[in-house]
């Protein structure tokens, strides 16, 4: 069984300031992690992934997210947010035998001015 | 261009009434899989699919049925939709049937309600 917390469903950061989405999972298996971006009206885009490599993973925009197997997590960081990447994020979990992929409730990020 | 395209993509339709909502991929993609999105959940799998002929239950699968008779194609089918199948629906696909380390690649999204 696999399971996906994101601990905030909403974060509000100003311009220039840093972005922390935090995420939290649970897999008997060793997962794969995901954030996904949904802007407004859109279909999701891959932001970046972990399958076990190195553990501070870099993606598109800025974003970097580092894998903390001892806390099972899988935070999403930003070290100054920009007004386009007001969206929601979701973390997911993927493993073990069953190819099914866990979703979490998301975070909604709101940029201010 | 390599894309998922899903159709229709806004779809109002009444308690009971078979309805299909289809989902091509031309990147030859082995794994497809459905999503449902509502406020607050998430997104949760209701089908997935690992090559042709091979579908298998996702989280919520009830009420819905799937076939895989190409490669490209994963039809979701609603044989009697009820108003809490109302939601947005995704349909997605990656390179291998082990999706575990790959991208999954969305479509548009289909806005269904069901009255």
């Amino acid at each position: 069984a696999q399971s996906v917390t994101q601990l905030d469903s909403h974060v509000s950061v100003s311009e220039g300031t840093p972005v922390l989405l935090r995420c939290n999972y649970s897999s008997s298996y060793s997962p794969s992690l995901f954030w996904y971006v949904q802007h407004p009206n859109k279909g999701l885009q891959l932001l970046l992934k972990y399958t076990s490599a190195a553990t501070l993973v870099k993606g598109i925009n800025g974003f970097e997210a580092e894998f903390k197997k001892s806390e099972t997590s899988f935070h999403l960081t930003k070290p100054s947010a920009h007004m386009s990447d007001a969206a929601e994020y979701f973390c997911v979990v993927s493993g073990g035998s069953a190819r099914q992929l866990t979703f979490g409730s998301g975070t909604q990020l709101t940029v201010l001015p | 261009e390599a894309q998922v395209t899903q159709n229709p993509r806004y779809l109002i339709t009444v308690t009971g009434k078979k309805l299909t909502v289809t989902c091509s991929q031309n990147m030859n993609h082995e794994y497809m899989s459905w999503y449902r999105q509502d406020p607050g959940l998430g997104l949760r799998q209701i089908y997935y699919s690992m090559n042709v002929e091979v579908t298998d239950k996702g989280d919520v699968p009830e009420g819905y049925k799937v076939s895989r008779k190409e490669k490209r194609n994963f039809p979701l089918i609603l044989e009697s939709p009820s108003p809490n199948q109302t939601s947005l629906y995704f349909c997605a696909s990656s390179p291998e049937a082990d999706s575990r380390g790959y991208e999954q690649y969305f479509g548009p999204g289909t806005r269904l309600t069901v009255t």
